[in-house]
């Protein structure tokens, strides 16, 4: 069984640019997560997806937005990128419903470097 | 607000120096605390969930344990394959956000 997909391994961008980060989950799997790592700060949680449903947003500006599809497959943009939006950022996939003490099954990450 | 506090940020260890890992929370209900390994360029991989104080789980050299303000990670006579990243995170209940801690980085040393 595949696991989490996340697509562009690398990018790199130029402030001000925005950015879509794609992520396929484990078949079968219907809640999505993303979450930002930086050295600092470890991971944040940005939102989570469920039913094409966004349940759950965590505490970033309003330029963090994503979305489900009806396949499960999610993405997620930033628009007017600041060089702190330079992160690790993951994607996570459960089985079943948000908050029902499932364990995460990450992707490898995009790396997203903003000069 | 939930917090996770991990500590030592960073343990290095000679080959086969057993040692644990802590993991303090303070939350809102708790509806489960997570172990999960990184390592390098990789997202995080699942190590253990606990659901109660008192609880246990051990895998291979790896054994964790709960108590209702924080959780330990046992690693006894550690190989150098074992050096990670290791993060802990915490689920409330209600539909609340999961909280990761920002991790130990384990180095072993052969």
């Amino acid at each position: 069984k595949a696991g989490v997909t996340q697509t562009p391994r690398y990018l790199i961008k130029t402030r001000g640019q925005q950015v879509t980060l794609s992520c396929s989950p484990i078949s079968g799997h219907r809640s999505v997560s993303w979450y930002q790592q930086t050295p600092g700060q470890g991971l944040q949680f940005l939102f989570e997806y469920f039913s094409e449903t966004q349940r759950n947003k965590g505490n970033f500006p309003g330029r963090f937005s994503g979305r489900q599809f009806s396949n499960s497959r999610s993405e997620m943009n930033v628009s007017t990128l600041e060089l702190g939006d330079s992160a690790l950022y993951l994607c996570a996939s459960s089985p079943g419903t948000p908050n029902s003490g499932e364990k995460l099954f990450f992707g490898s990450g995009t790396q997203l470097s903003v000069l | 607000e939930d917090q996770v506090t991990q500590s030592p940020e960073a343990l290095r260890l000679q080959e086969g120096e057993s040692s644990s890992l802590n993991c303090s929370y303070t939350v809102s209900g708790l509806r489960g605390l997570f172990w999960y390994r990184q390592d390098p360029g990789k997202g995080p991989e699942f190590l253990f969930t606990l659901y109660s104080a008192g609880e246990e789980k051990e895998k291979e050299r790896l054994k964790a344990t709960l108590t209702k303000k924080e959780s330990f990670l046992h690693i006894t006579a550690p190989k150098p394959e074992d050096s990670a990243t290791y993060l802990c995170a915490v689920e409330p209940g209600g539909y609340q956000k999961v909280t990761f801690g920002t991790g130990t980085k384990l180095q072993v040393i052969p």
